[in-house]
């Protein structure tokens, strides 16, 4: 069974684009969560999606959002990119929501000049 | 003060000793416990999940939890160079949804 598969691998951007990340989760999982890491800041959670919809979201401001569809893959979205933006974007999938037990994708190495 | 702490090491043991990785977390709300390793420039992965007090083996792992104390630990016996790793502390609150808070992870280096 293939594993969570994130898109793009690497990413370099310049303050003020935005950015679209993509994430497939394991086939049959239905929930998708994204996570921000830093090597300050460690792991942070920024949303979590179930059935197209928005179950949870971290303490991150309105520039991060993100989205499911109905097959479950799901995108996250950054506008107006900051320098501080800069990080390993992880996307984790679960059977179901409250399955605590998180498959993670390679991520999406973010880097914004 | 952070939810979940870890000391961000290195921890350096040597190659057959037992490891010792420990975390503490403020809120006593937290239902579930969670260990993951991740290897430099890879993306965590599941090797351990504690739900009650007390001790749970797999294979040379051993989660220990005390909610009394807010203390979660991972022992690891017998540790091998490819045990070298950053190691990552996480609990969930449960409920209807997966979120997991984070500690920043403690780095193990076993030397051969």
């Amino acid at each position: 069974k293939a594993g969570v598969t994130q898109t793009p691998r690497y990413l370099i951007k310049t303050r003020g684009q935005q950015v679209t990340l993509s994430c497939s989760p394991i086939s049959g999982h239905r929930s998708v969560s994204w996570y921000q890491q830093t090597p300050g800041q460690g792991l942070q959670f920024l949303f979590e999606y179930f059935s197209e919809t928005q179950r949870n979201k971290g303490n991150f401001p309105g520039r991060f959002s993100g989205r499911q569809f109905s097959n479950s893959r799901s995108e996250m979205n950054v506008s107006t990119l900051e320098l501080g933006d800069s990080a390993l974007y992880l996307c984790a999938s679960s059977l179901e929501v409250e399955d605590e037990k998180l498959f993670f994708g390679s991520g999406t190495q973010l880097s914004v000049l | 003060q952070k939810e979940v702490e870890q000391n961000s090491g290195p921890l350096s043991v040597p190659e057959g000793a037992i490891a010792s990785l420990n975390c503490t977390y403020s809120d006593r709300g937290s239902q579930s416990f969670f260990w993951y390793r991740q290897y430099s420039g890879k993306s965590p992965e599941l090797i351990m999940s504690i739900y009650s007090n007390g001790d749970k083996e797999d294979g040379r792992f051993t989660a220990q939890l005390n909610k009394a104390s807010q203390y979660v630990s991972l022992l690891i016996r017998d540790s091998q160079p490819s045990d070298s790793a950053t190691y990552l502390c996480a609990l969930s609150f449960g409920g209807a949804t997966n979120k997991l808070i984070f500690g920043t992870g403690t780095l193990l280096a076993v030397q051969p």
